[in-house]
């Protein structure tokens, strides 16, 4: 079941800079997709959404650009900041079908070199 | 700011034990869920639940598992007869409604299950 796809494991960026996460989809039927950041030890924690009735979607230092046809999205972080380390995930799922469960990429781990 | 509790952090079981794992979702949130996380693996969807019983579940949640919300607050996942391979971290996560266009669930830290 490889629904999302992470395909970058790591990704090391200096602070200040742009990070830039990627995910891709197969399943045409993803509606909404989410970021969540995680910590060691720790549960996901929601950072930011987006429908696919938008394009994008920003909060704060936060940015996502979702684009349909190539069946990608992205997360923009800027600027990048040392506390941001953590591993990123990707979640996709289907409400026009009335799903609510979560699909999951396999994470990338972002460090943020101070 | 109201948040997913979980308990307990880290359960250690012998294989072929119940283990019954402890959710307080957030208080105002209508749909519940379980997920897992076995290590170096993805975080995977294992049950929903809304309104008293189960929305959805996976192919992983089989028999042996049991979800239940016995009283106003709590929310508990079973695992009746616990194998190696139930070792994961657990998550649970709650929502408001996902009909009202956007679904964001909200985890909880996670509780350990270590089946020996």
């Amino acid at each position: 079941d490889q629904q999302v796809k992470q395909n970058s494991p790591s990704l090391s960026v200096q602070e200040g800079r742009i990070s830039i996460l990627n995910c891709d989809y197969t399943n045409s039927m993803f509606d909404y997709f989410l970021w969540y950041k995680k910590y060691p030890a720790e549960g996901p924690t929601f950072l930011i959404s987006i429908s696919s009735i938008k394009d994008k979607n920003e909060d704060g230092r936060f940015t996502v650009f979702l684009n349909k046809s190539a069946k990608h999205l992205s997360l923009h972080i800027v600027p990048s900041q040392p506390g941001d380390s953590a591993v990123y995930f990707c979640a996709a799922t289907s409400l026009r079908t009335g799903a609510n469960n979560l699909f999951f990429g396999t994470g990338t781990r972002l460090t943020v070199i101070p | 700011e109201p948040e997913v509790t979980q308990t307990p952090s880290h359960q250690v079981t012998q294989m072929g034990q119940e283990v019954i794992l402890r959710c307080v979702p957030i208080s105002n949130h209508l749909y519940f869920y379980w997920y897992r996380q076995i290590l170096g693996q993805k975080v995977e969807f294992l049950v929903s639940f809304y309104n008293n019983e189960i929305s959805e579940k996976s192919e992983i949640f089989d028999d042996q598992f049991s979800v239940e919300r016995p009283d106003g607050s709590n929310f508990t996942l079973k695992i009746r007869s616990t194998k190696l391979e139930d070792s994961a971290m657990y998550f649970c996560a709650s929502s408001q409604d996902p009909g009202q266009g956007n679904n964001e669930q909200f985890f909880g830290p996670g509780t350990r299950l270590t089946v020996l």
